[in-house]
């Protein structure tokens, strides 16, 4: 699975547009990129996965250029409620059970 | 049921005694999954099932660790003689079928080992 680097941690305020941004300079053609989002004391939860161009759901939008490596999680008007770790993970869909997780980037939504 | 489900949800025991773990997938999942969380960091991928069957067993840390699930149902992770590097939140995900976009994971076992 290609390793993906993104910034350790964020901070931000309530109302305001967040965007985390993940490399993976070695990104394999077959390879989706996806998103999970983790509260504390729980397991990750599922936010968004895209292959290119745009990708928006009730959560968030995915942005992926052409080269696709790099990717932008976009959180529209953060709320304290969006305080958690933001992992960013890259691989096959055929290979996607094996989850490589990295450390994440730790967002810390201020009133 | 509703969600994924593990059990104990917190679990202290003394260095050298075995422990075991729980999980109940989401019913009908036929793919369930085992990781590991230290304090702070990222997962780190232990070993999938599929159905009852687990063909990948390289990421169990040491041969102290084994897993067996019953048909596609309840997995339990067994850690034997347990030791002070093994305190970790052990997290179960399962999926629709192996290779699925989405895993939805459960609470977690914290584990600590005194």
């Amino acid at each position: 699975l290609a390793k993906t680097t993104q910034p350790i941690s964020m901070d931000s305020y309530e109302g305001q547009e967040v965007n985390i941004t993940c490399s993976h300079n070695n990104i394999a053609t077959n390879d989706y990129i996806t998103w999970y989002q983790q509260f504390p004391s729980q397991g990750p939860r599922f936010i968004i996965q895209g292959y290119k161009t745009k990708v928006t759901n009730e959560v968030a939008s995915l942005f992926i250029p052409a080269d696709r490596k790099s990717s932008t999680l976009s959180l529209p008007r953060v709320s304290l409620s969006d305080t958690a770790v933001y992992y960013c993970l890259v691989g096959a869909m055929d290979s996607s059970y094996k989850l490589i997780f990295g450390s994440g980037t730790r967002l810390l939504v201020r009133p | 049921g509703a969600g994924v489900s593990q059990s104990p949800s917190n679990k202290v025991t003394e260095k050298g005694k075995d422990v075991e773990l729980r999980c109940d997938p989401i019913s009908g999942h036929t793919a369930l999954y085992w990781y590991r969380q230290r304090l702070g960091q990222g997962l780190e991928f232990l070993i999938y099932f599929q159905g009852n069957s687990a063909p990948d067993k390289s990421g169990l840390p040491s041969d102290r660790f084994s897993a067996e699930r019953t048909g596609e149902s309840v997995s339990t992770l067994t850690i034997q003689r347990t030791q002070q590097e093994d305190s970790a939140v052990y997290l179960c995900a399962s999926s629709s079928y192996l290779g699925s976009d989405t895993q939805y994971f459960g609470p977690g076992t914290r584990l600590t080992v005194l």
